[in-house]
């Protein structure tokens, strides 16, 4: 596709509840970021892969957060017993790293509700 | 670790009337800069980046930035503004100059132009 893309667009969930949220980076894309974003505040960086690789997962809030890239395309955050503090839209962007600089490449975020 | 901080949290101006949103990070060695925009219902997209060069930055839409490293900041402008420039911006920093490492992103800035 032309772009990242991502799905569900819109969760809603009742606390207690696992949420899986799915990630398309644009093809050939070697590097995939997730990031967190509360109302009123800029993204939040979770975690990075590059390829199938999680290099980094520092970001992560807690480890109800669980994410994967297992043949290094599409990638999933998966929220385990979903609390109310994880309402926030979710991030997720791509980039070719190779490019000559870092620019990522934002998909449209799936807004989490968690009732 | 470094932040990036974005005084204006919202501007109001007339269309026609010049802008500068501010923008300062706390990093002391070489850093990426970039600038991203988010229209009402669209995701991010990049406004405009620096690596190296040339401090000013020209991006689209008639966007510019200049990045002063003695006052550690990526302001960015625009000479006359247009009702289509209302969304929501965000400066963002990565340090270094090579391998990844995360972005950082500031709280961001609505600005709201008025016909």
């Amino acid at each position: 596709g032309a772009g990242v893309s991502q799905s569900p667009r819109y969760k809603v969930a009742k606390r207690g509840q696992d949420v899986a949220l799915r990630c398309d980076p644009i093809s050939g894309h070697v590097s995939l970021f997730w990031y967190q974003q509360a109302l009123g505040q800029g993204p939040e960086f979770l975690t990075y892969f590059q390829n199938e690789a999680q290099l980094d997962k520092s970001g992560l809030p807690s480890d109800r957060f669980f994410a994967e890239r297992p043949e290094g395309s599409v990638s999933t955050l998966k929220i385990q017993r979903t609390q109310q503090e994880d309402s926030a839209v979710y991030l997720c962007a791509s980039s070719l790293q190779r490019e000559g600089g870092y620019t990522q490449y934002f998909g449209p975020g799936t807004r989490l509700t968690v009732l | 670790a470094q932040s990036v901080s974005q005084h204006n949290h919202h501007v109001i101006l007339s269309e026609a009337a010049s802008l500068e949103l501010g923008c300062n990070y706390s990093y002391g060695g070489t850093v990426n800069l970039f600038w991203y925009v988010q229209y009402p219902g669209q995701h991010l997209q990049l406004l405009l980046k620096y690596f190296s060069g040339d401090p000013l930055v020209k991006g689209i839409k008639g966007f510019e930035a200049e990045f002063i490293k003695s006052k550690f900041s990526f302001n960015l402008r625009k000479p006359s503004v247009q009702w289509s420039d209302t969304a929501e911006y965000f400066c963002a920093v990565i340090p270094g100059s090579g391998g990844y490492q995360k972005v950082t992103f500031g709280t961001g800035t609505k600005l709201q132009v008025i016909p």
